[in-house]
């Protein structure tokens, strides 16, 4: 079965700076697609950015960007000039494109932005 | 994209009741999903949704504790049964029409006393 790892529990930021939030993943399969979640005190679960695992490409979305490493199974997210609006929990999710359609989460990252 | 609503937003509960939660997708999709997701935690999912057959139920849940139906591309209520305290939660239904998106209604927030 493939698992979700995040790592950082907790993670701060200055306004304006830049952060990195990591994932890893274990999976067999070769075919799969990986996203960040962003979910804030309202509990709505937003889309930050998507990839999918054939694309060598790096995904990038804004400010919002990641960094997709197949052969180490890592999907780490940079967050670039934060912003006070980018507090909120982190989730990685991983889904197959082969069994099913299941999403798999990470445990989630808390992320604090200090103004 | 989609968006997702969800009836009702949170509800506080007697153990024993049961609580039936409405998912509505604004347009049709191929796919829907019921989580759970516990206070501070990851999402759980509890089955997938299936138009017109039963749900598919991932290990741990069950159709008697949680009964869901589908009756077309852009509906599913979620029946939390016989309720305890240990079902408060956030209960979110998603919907997907392809591998690469997954969108999320905005939650229903149960408490049980």
């Amino acid at each position: 079965a493939q698992t979700v790892t995040q790592s950082q529990p907790e993670m701060s930021v200055q306004e304006a700076e830049t952060v990195t939030l990591s994932c890893t993943y274990d999976t067999s399969e070769s075919d799969y697609y990986l996203f960040w979640y962003k979910q804030p005190p309202s509990r709505q679960m937003i889309l930050v950015i998507r990839q999918e695992a054939y694309k060598q490409q790096n995904a990038t979305e804004n400010r919002f960007s990641v960094n997709f490493q197949k052969a180490a199974k890592s999907f780490s997210l940079k967050i670039s000039d934060s912003q006070l609006g980018d507090a909120a929990m982190y989730f990685c999710a991983y889904r197959s494109a082969s069994y099913g359609n299941k999403l798999v989460f990470g445990a989630g990252t808390i992320l604090r932005v200090k103004s | 994209s989609a968006v997702i609503s969800q009836k009702p937003s949170r509800d506080i509960c007697q153990r024993g009741t049961s609580l039936t939660i409405q998912c509505q997708v604004d347009s049709q999709v191929t796919m829907m999903f019921w989580y759970r997701q516990q206070p501070g935690q990851s999402l759980t999912l509890i089955a997938t949704a299936n138009q017109g057959s039963e749900a598919t139920y991932e290990s741990g849940f069950v159709i008697d504790k949680f009964p869901i139906s589908r009756p077309n591309l852009t509906f599913s209520t979620l029946t939390v049964s016989n309720m305890s305290p240990e079902d408060s939660s956030i209960y979110l239904c998603s919907g997907s029409w392809s591998y690469n998106e997954q969108f999320f209604g905005p939650g229903t927030r149960l408490t049980v006393l």
